[in-house]
């Protein structure tokens, strides 16, 4: 296994909800990504920490807020989702956020429903 | 145009056959690829590295040229546990952060 794990692996929310996900990495890594997979699209970077300090908003919407209390620990809160939300959410780490093409350890993903 | 653009696939290939996916990049200054491994309903893995003078890990060889800002994957000997979508996947460098673009993703299907 790749020693990253999230929770829950599918949740399905209405748009008036609030979730949060969860991603922990067990590989002693010192920058944690979020990235958005839909259907038929290539995997999109949401989010970079590095030493948990964000260096990267994607340009993502305000109704995803992510958090990062420790350099193990990544959550990704939601509130206000539209249909076009639902995805599967990966969660990556790798050993630093440098240019310099560190191997990305993947999650295994949340599959997102919004109803 | 794509940042990183593939073929768009599917190919259908029988066990033992050789098989070359290829893969365009729009940004000349990325200094890194790789290819990386996607099973259905599961997460990407890194499947290799991709260096300029090309590089091989047992039936796989990874390949890219610079100047046309190109990347090419072979497997050769096909096996049904080949059976995935091969992601093209480039990353900028400098202070771009650890961001990885990724393609969309060609899919294999080896059949016996």
């Amino acid at each position: 296994e790749t020693g990253v794990t999230q929770t829950p692996r599918h949740l399905v929310m209405g748009m008036t909800n609030k979730k949060s996900l969860k991603c922990e990495q067990h590989l002693g890594h010192n920058a944690m990504y979020w990235y958005k997979q839909s259907a038929k699209k290539p995997l999109e970077l949401m989010f970079v920490y590095s030493l948990e300090e964000r260096v990267e908003n994607n340009s993502v919407p305000s109704r995803f807020s992510p958090e990062c209390p420790n350099s193990s620990h990544l959550f990704l809160h939601l509130h206000t989702l539209q249909p076009e939300d639902s995805a599967l959410y990966l969660c990556a780490s790798s050993q630093e956020p440098s240019g310099s093409g560190d191997t990305q350890y993947f999650g295994p993903g949340t599959r997102l429903t919004v109803l | 145009r794509k940042e990183v653009e593939q073929d768009p696939g599917p190919f259908n290939v029988p066990e033992g056959a050789t098989v070359a996916f290829n893969c365009t990049y729009s940004n000349s200054a990325s200094q890194s690829f790789f290819w990386y491994r996607q099973d259905c309903r599961k997460e990407p893995k890194l499947l290799m590295s991709v260096y300029s003078s090309g590089n091989e890990d047992g039936r796989f060889t990874a390949q890219l040229n610079r100047a046309s800002q190109y990347i090419s994957l072979l497997i050769r000997d096909s096996k049904l546990s080949d059976s995935a979508t091969y992601l093209c996947v480039v990353n900028a460098g400098g202070t771009s952060y650890g961001k990885l673009t990724f393609g969309q993703g060609t899919i294999l299907t080896v059949h016996p």
